[in-house]
């Protein structure tokens, strides 16, 4: 497809799991955003890759959090140790470059009992 | 700290009616102000506005960023059920702060028919 895919669309774990996000960007992007997105929030910046490397991860929440993208593709965000505050939707966005508009996949809904 | 401010939270109008979105924001090195609208999970790209007073137009949507006085509105004319969506402003800034984009929560915008 042409656009940003997420998978899986929903997941619902126990408190304590360990869960792993995939995120395919667009073909070519270089740059991929993983954002978070509580119930009547905007998406909430966690980490910024250039390529394989983590440019930016000053927004993810603490050390349980990981995300990697070992061959400049596809990103998994992983989460250990999962928290019921852990439950939102997390969403995948890459782009162009740096300075272009950021194009969106449809999301992760994490639930966590 | 980065913040970005929208008005109103939520906006019930009937078809036909023009609205005005408001998007006020707070940010050290401002690069450019974007417009998104959610529907159901993914955002999608609306407009990127980076130089004040000028104009961006698609269809019986509009924007325009004032960068004097920190803000921008979305206009939509003669609105449609289909306009019914979250919309959301987002900032993106450079220079030290994080990569990526600072949301606001959204005007939640309801089109009655």
């Amino acid at each position: 497809g042409a656009g940003v895919s997420q998978t899986p669309s929903n997941k619902v774990t126990e408190k304590g799991k360990y869960v792993e996000l995939r995120c395919d960007p667009i073909s070519g992007h270089t740059a991929l955003y993983w954002y978070r997105q509580s119930l009547g929030q905007g998406p909430e910046f966690l980490i910024y890759f250039q390529g394989t490397g983590a440019a930016d991860d000053s927004g993810l929440p603490n050390d349980r959090f990981f995300a990697v993208r070992p061959e400049g593709s596809v990103s998994t965000l992983k989460i250990q140790r999962t928290e019921r505050g852990d439950s939102a939707v997390y969403l995948c966005a890459s782009s162009v470059g740096r300075d272009n508009e950021q194009f969106f996949g449809p999301g992760t809904r994490l639930t966590v009992l | 700290e980065d913040k970005v401010v929208q008005s109103p939270l939520s906006l019930v109008v009937h078809e036909g009616d023009t609205v005005t979105l408001n998007c006020s924001y707070e940010v050290t090195n401002f690069r450019s102000l974007l417009w998104y609208k959610q529907e159901k999970k993914a955002p999608t790209f609306l407009f990127m506005l980076t130089s004040s007073g000028i104009e961006k137009k698609s269809g019986r949507l509009s924007s325009i960023l004032d960068k004097k006085e920190l803000f921008s509105i979305l206009n939509i004319t003669a609105t449609q059920t289909g306009d019914s969506a979250i919309y959301l402003c987002a900032v993106e800034t450079g220079g030290g702060g994080a990569d990526g984009l600072t949301f606001g929560k959204g005007t939640h915008l309801i089109i009655q028919p």
